[in-house]
């Protein structure tokens, strides 16, 4: 089954400890993005990849990672997080620059809290 | 300012009514893609439909319709008939494939279907 899959679904830390969320597609995608989801916001991209090895900002970038060593990966990092980093995050992809082609394969997303 | 506007925040109908969603796009590119997506309370991401700026065309698929009018930069979402199980938060996204490939959200619409 074609599937962006997200780790872990749910997360609760301490402001300051490390974090990765991973993020894995099998669809042979180019392109991954990670969005996070906020009430009245909508979804804002924080980082995105078209390639490996080529990652780039997007609206929200402060605080966050990312990393694209293989193509089916692209996880998250906050290496110290903060509170108002708590929210529900989406990884996505897509096998055309920005979703063009048929939008894009979100994640289950991951809910997480910190405090 | 905001790329995609969805004015509508919460929209309550009644079973078997119709409700249209409203959303407004901005762009100074002749090329971009619109998309819906449906985020029902389980808090996936399903994609709906995707259209390019050069096909105006209106789209029927069961009860889901859409009426894309670039005169007035409108994207508009109609369920005919709808149900409960339609309730949900309903997103319109904007690419712009020649600026630097981002993928912008409205605040999303919620719907909620009153049996």
């Amino acid at each position: 089954e074609a599937q962006v899959t997200q780790n872990p679904r749910y997360l609760i830390t301490v402001t300051g400890k490390k974090l990765t969320v991973t993020c894995s597609q099998n669809m042979n995608h180019e392109y991954m993005s990670w969005y996070r989801q906020d009430p009245g916001l909508g979804l804002r991209q924080i980082y995105y990849s078209m390639n490996v090895e080529v990652t780039d900002k997007g609206d929200v970038p402060e605080g966050y990672k990312v990393s694209r060593k293989e193509k089916r990966n692209f996880p998250l990092i906050l290496e110290s997080p903060s509170p108002n980093q708590t929210s529900l995050y989406f990884c996505a992809s897509s096998g055309s620059t920005g979703g063009n082609d048929y939008g894009y394969t979100f994640g289950s997303g991951t809910r997480l809290t910190v405090v | 300012a905001q790329k995609v506007t969805q004015a509508q925040t919460e929209i309550s109908v009644v079973e078997k009514e119709d409700v249209t969603l409203d959303c407004v796009y901005e762009t100074r590119d002749t090329t971009y893609y619109l998309f819906w997506y449906k985020q029902p309370p389980s808090g996936e991401l399903v994609f709906l439909i995707r259209r390019n700026s050069f096909d105006e065309q209106n789209e029927i698929s069961g009860r889901y319709s859409w009426n894309f009018q670039k005169s007035t930069s409108s994207f508009n979402f109609t369920i005919t008939a709808s149900q409960v199980v339609d309730s949900a938060v309903y997103f319109c996204a904007l690419s712009e494939p020649s600026v630097g490939n981002q993928f912008y959200f409205g605040t999303g619409t919620s719907l909620t279907v009153i049996p």
